[in-house]
């Protein structure tokens, strides 16, 4: 079973730039999530997906970052202006049962590592 | 609103030895309760959860979780550690009733597993 897909991988990009990460979760699963991993501390969930549907993205700061899962398979993630301290990893995170589900267990791409300069 | 300690920023450990990695939460109501590892440029891996019953769990790569609940600990054990389990591990807990229901995570352990 192929695992959570993320491009690009590395991302380099200046100050009030834009920039879009893509992610394609584990065949079947409805619920998808985004991180946002800053060096040297946990994953902090940005919003979360059920199928085309926002679960919830009380973290995620609107006014620059922005989240889309059309078809309810891949997403994407964006954020407009960028700012210095977006620099991070950006995870996603699949799941086949709803969040609230005792069988719920997140699995993770490998990440997108954004600097920004 | 929950939350999630790990109060160690590092373990160093022989190889060979015990291995011993601490979390504490604090949540309301009963939680679910996960250990990732994650290896340099890489996500995280999920290695065991505990949803209920019995308190010792086992998961991926030899590794187990006790769950104390009078303790609120969750701490990650592996009876012999491998220079291989060199890694950053991250406890995270979720909430089993409530609203968002969302999963949080401590700030990671590095382990370090020398040979």
């Amino acid at each position: 079973e192929a695992g959570v897909a993320q491009s690009p991988r590395y991302k380099i990009i200046e100050k009030r730039q834009s920039v879009a990460f893509w992610c394609n979760p584990i065949s079947g699963h409805a619920t998808l999530y985004w991180y946002q991993q800053i060096l040297g501390q946990g994953p902090k969930l940005l919003i979360q997906f059920q199928n085309n549907g926002v679960v919830d993205d009380s973290q995620l700061p609107k006014d620059r970052f922005s989240a889309e899962r059309l078809k309810g398979v891949d997403s994407t993630l964006k954020i407009q202006p960028a700012k210095l301290e977006d620099s991070a990893v950006y995870l996603c995170a699949s799941s086949s049962h709803s969040t609230w589900s005792p069988q719920e267990t997140q699995y993770f791409g490998p990440g997108t590592r954004l600097l920004v300069l | 609103a929950q939350s999630v300690a790990q109060p160690e920023d590092q373990v160093n450990v022989a190889e060979g030895n015990p291995l011993t990695v601490k979390c504490t939460y604090s949540v309301s109501g009963n939680p679910y309760l996960f250990w990732y590892v994650q290896y340099p440029n890489r996500g995280l891996q999920f290695l065991l959860k505990y949803i209920t019953g019995d308190n010792l769990v086992k998961g991926s790569y030899g590794f187990e979780a006790e769950f104390n609940k009078s303790q609120t600990s969750f701490h990650l054990k592996k009876p012999s550690a491998l220079v291989s389990d060199s890694a950053l591990y991250f406890c995270a807990v979720r909430p089993i009733k409530a609203a968002g229901n969302k999963l949080t995570f401590g700030g990671g352990t590095r382990v370090l597993v020398k040979p």
